[in-house]
């Protein structure tokens, strides 16, 4: 167990719906990333933020947006869903800024499943 | 564009034989790393290797970097059946808004007893 908690385990909505996906980091941890992980387009990573702020941005779809909370945790939202968006979303967090060096923790995911 | 490939994408091998996986990329990086995943389970960070040369070792697994060679390798030591899993290395560039970080396809380790 990581300590890096994700809800819910399982999703499944229709095309063109909005969800959104929650991911609380281990405890002290300041940083939080996004990563999708989908047969078409293997392991991508979306975004991190860090103590609030976004810190890096990678291959986020603009239908897709994340933010970190006071207390530290995370949403991704996914609007306008198609079907090529069902994939594994994993979260993970890190000690500090996301340092190279940083060692990340990863949660069991978020499986999306859009009809 | 910033193209990572790993090889082979699968490899079956036998209990206590030594085997090495490849990731090459295309462009220069200061960082690369390896994550592994079991089956229907999430990703667990194996190792970060930062500057030419750098050389890490967990248990039967030992990975290195070679910047100029645009390389790294992840050797298994002694293969046990509890290594059987997929790896995947990954090649940070950048960094804020233009960080990216590109995967490889994984590699499907099996070992049989």
């Amino acid at each position: 167990d990581s300590g890096v908690t994700q809800t819910p385990k399982h999703l499944i909505t229709a095309t063109g719906q909005r969800v959104t996906l929650r991911c609380s980091p281990r405890s002290g941890d300041l940083s939080v990333y996004w990563y999708q992980q989908s047969l078409d387009q293997g392991l991508q990573f979306l975004i991190q933020y860090y103590n609030g702020e976004e810190r890096a941005k990678g291959n986020i779809l603009e239908r897709f947006s994340a933010q970190q909370f006071p207390d530290l945790h995370s949403e991704l939202n996914l609007s306008s869903l198609e079907l090529g968006d069902s994939a594994l979303y994993f979260c993970a967090s890190s000690a500090s800024s996301g340092g190279a060096a940083d060692t990340q923790y990863f949660g069991p995911g978020t499986r999306l499943t859009v009809l | 564009e910033l193209k990572v490939e790993q090889n082979p994408l699968f490899l079956s091998m036998q209990e206590g034989k030594n085997y090495t996986i490849y990731c090459n990329y295309s462009t220069t990086s200061d960082r690369l790393y390896w994550y592994r995943q079991d089956p229907g389970k999430s990703l667990e960070s194996l190792f970060v290797l930062l500057s030419n040369g750098a050389v890490k070792q967990e248990g039967r697994l030992m990975a290195s970097l070679d910047t100029k060679a645009r390389l790294s390798t992840l050797h298994i030591t002694a293969a046990v059946h509890d290594l059987s899993a997929t790896y995947f290395c990954a090649v940070g560039l950048g960094g804020g808004s233009n960080y990216k970080l590109t995967f490889g396809k994984g590699t499907l380790l099996t070992v049989n007893p």
